[in-house]
């Protein structure tokens, strides 16, 4: 099976920017999670969704950061416009639900400059 | 408000030797908590997990010791080696039967010396 892809790898944006990161959750999942990571505050939920519909939008992030889900198999962030402290690494991760594990993608390291 | 709190940030230990990760939660509805474990350019993967029902879980060289009342968790790594270099996520959520969402921990980077 095919886990959660995300794609680019990595992605660097000049200031001011807008990026937009793709994922691909695992086939069948009903939830799926868009993270922040860095070294200082660890994982960030950015987002939240199931079965499609937004459960959670982050409180901090809700003003540049844009999570959707076109279908039940492709979700976009977008972050729109790119600041230098968004550099971070964004993780997107898909659940079965109930008290299924959360599966990771590989990540977007995002460079803003 | 940081909800799953971590320590140490990081820790070294030499190949053999048992690695103790320790964790601590606020919410006392948390009734599920699963370690991830992560590999430098990978996302996190779940190593093991333990219910509020249990005081301890076990696979392989890894366990897990729960203490409800004083809401604290602990990680053990007997016999480490170098390939368990990583950094370990503690996290805890409310288990439902709709779904639940995790609160993680910063995560503790772990080394293991040769």
């Amino acid at each position: 099976d095919a886990g959660v892809t995300q794609t680019p790898r990595h992605e660097v944006a000049e200031k001011g920017q807008t990026i937009i990161l793709k994922c691909e959750p695992v086939s069948g999942h009903n939830d799926l999670f868009w993270y922040r990571q860095t070294k200082i505050q660890g994982l960030e939920l950015l987002s939240y969704f199931r079965s499609k519909s937004l459960m959670e939008d982050g409180g901090a992030f809700k003003d540049r950061f844009k999570a959707e889900m076109l279908n039940s198999s492709f979700s976009t962030l977008k972050i729109q416009p790119t600041e230098p402290k968004d550099s971070a690494v964004y993780l997107c991760a898909s659940s079965p639900g109930g008290a299924g594990t959360l599966y990771f993608g590989a990540g977007t390291r995002l460079s803003v400059l | 408000q940081q909800q799953v709190r971590q320590s140490p940030q990081s820790l070294t230990v030499w190949e053999g030797e048992t690695a103790i990760l320790n964790c601590s939660y606020e919410d006392s509805t948390f009734n599920y908590f699963p370690w991830y474990q992560q590999f430098p350019g990978e996302g996190p993967a779940l190593l093991i997990s333990i219910s509020s029902v249990s005081d301890k879980k076990e696979d392989g060289r890894f366990t897990i010791f729960f203490n409800k009342r004083e809401k604290k968790l602990s990680l053990h790594i007997t016999d480490s080696q170098p390939g368990d270099s990583a950094t370990y996520f503690c996290a805890a959520s409310v288990q439902q039967g709709t779904g639940s969402k995790l609160s993680f921990g910063k995560g503790a980077k772990l080394t293991v010396s040769p």
